[in-house]
This record gives structure tokens, C-alpha cells and sequence, in this order.
């Protein structure tokens, strides 16, 4: 069965650390854009990070300098290393595959195919 | 916040039709950036629905469509089913902040 299931999340202080993992099956992370997409309480869905399969990452202002996405081709999981979490980082964490396609100007088109079904990190003292 | 705005909830009786709009602006859909649509039932992660615009992915119902205009597009959900409440979300690329984004979200309520 095509899947993703993460972990890791829980309870951190404020300038703490913490590494969320995301384990695949029925498909390589190595071969496939992945992403980290979270939702805060009661809120919308915002775009974190994102590692190609070329390993070029790129990440959300929000986060930039704090976060780290990776992966472990021999483990099929993609990670994600948050440091210096704050009260606003508080949010359900939900991997994704990206898809993409090329539109009419020859550019990549990205979306998302498939999540997991998340993983809570709350941020608080 | 989102850059990409939609009304924060619609409604409608059983087997209506309803719309949900996603606006956007020149670095993102008044770009020519295409527009996907995401369902998120209660408690549960989103799951695509449309991709590329007007696309629906294999098992997703043809009660969904999706268009795209200048700097906006549209979700219609017809035949309008209870099993539809959920909150939809569009996304696109905006390239003067570099990343993917979404919009604010809309709660679908079936009366």
C-alpha cells in the first residue's frame, strides 16, 4: 500500500529542538519530491519545506535558518530537524509527495498526491 | 497569512450546487501559476482533488470541477452530498515569495 506515516512530534519548550520523521511505502522518497506541509490549531495549511529529487531544498520564509529537511534512501524516511521552536511553530505536521508536470510556458508545476496523516508538535512551557 | 483569499465558509441543501472562488494576484495565479484543490474532511489530512486547474484524480467524483480565470479560480461541487462537508483549500506557486502557498480555506456546510 502506497503510504506515509510520520512521528516524532510531542511537547517541546520554546528554543527547543525536535526531529519529525515521515516512513514511505509503496514508493522511493529518493526518487520523488517531498514536502512538509502544517496547520495550526484551528488554521489553514502552510508549505514548510521541500527536498527534490535532485537533494536541492528549499523552506518557507517562516523557517528558514531554523528548519532542515532530509532523507534516508536506505530507511525510505524523510525527516525533518526543527531548532529554535517557538510558540508559532505549534501545528499538526503532515508530509506530502509532490507531483509535478510541465505547463504551457515549459515551467514545473508542483502539487501534492499524497499525505500522511500528521504528526502533533506543540511548542510551550 | 495566505496570499491567496476564499470566502471562509458556503453552504447548501443536499444535491445543490455550490462554489468556492480562490483569488489570488499577479506573482501567483495572475502569473499563469495553474491552481489545485485540496479536501480536508474533519480530522483528517487534506487529499488532492483537482491538480493542473481542471483535473480530478482517479476515484475523485465528477460532482467536482475546478476552473481557472485571469487572477482567480473556482472549485463547484454539484449534486451537493453530506459526505462533502469538509474544508477545501486551493494552492498555487507565487513567485515573489518562492514557494508553494495556499489559500485561507473554506468550510463547505451541507444544510
Amino acid at each position: 500500500e502506497v503510504q506515509l506515516v510520520e512521528s516524532g512530534g510531542g511537547l517541546v519548550q520554546p528554543g527547543g529542538s525536535l526531529r519529525l520523521s515521515c516512513a514511505a511505502s509503496g514508493f522511493t522518497v529518493r526518487s520523488n519530491d517531498m514536502s512538509w506541509v502544517r496547520q495550526a490549531p484551528g488554521k489553514g495549511l502552510e508549505w514548510v519545506s521541500v527536498i527534490y529529487s535532485g537533494d536541492t531544498t528549499d523552506y518557507a520564509d517562516s523557517v528558514k535558518g531554523r528548519f532542515t529537511i532530509s532523507r534516508d534512501s536506505s530507511k525510505n524516511t524523510l525527516y525533518l530537524q526543527m531548532n529554535s521552536l517557538r510558540a508559532e511553530d505549534t501545528a499538526v505536521y503532515y508530509c506530502a509527495r509532490e507531483a509535478y508536470y510541465y505547463d504551457s510556458r515549459g515551467y514545473p508545476v508542483y502539487y501534492f498526491d499524497l499525505w500522511g496523516r500528521g504528526t502533533l508538535v506543540t511548542v510551550s512551557s | 497569512q495566505s496570499v491567496l483569499t476564499q470566502p471562509p465558509s458556503v453552504s447548501g441543501a443536499p444535491g445543490q450546487r455550490v462554489t468556492i472562488s480562490c483569488t489570488g494576484s499577479s506573482p501567483n495565479i495572475g502569473a499563469g501559476n495553474d491552481v489545485h484543490w485540496y479536501q480536508q474532511l474533519p480530522g483528517t489530512a487534506p487529499k488532492l482533488l483537482i491538480y493542473a486547474n481542471t483535473n480530478r484524480p482517479s476515484g475523485v467524483p465528477d460532482r467536482f470541477s475546478g476552473s481557472k480565470s485571469a487572477t482567480s479560480a473556482s472549485l463547484a461541487i454539484t449534486g451537493l452530498q453530506a459526505e462533502d462537508e469538509a474544508d477545501y483549500y486551493c494552492q498555487s506557486y507565487d513567485s515573489s515569495l518562492s514557494g508553494r502557498v495556499f489559500g485561507t480555506g473554506t468550510k463547505v456546510t451541507v444544510l
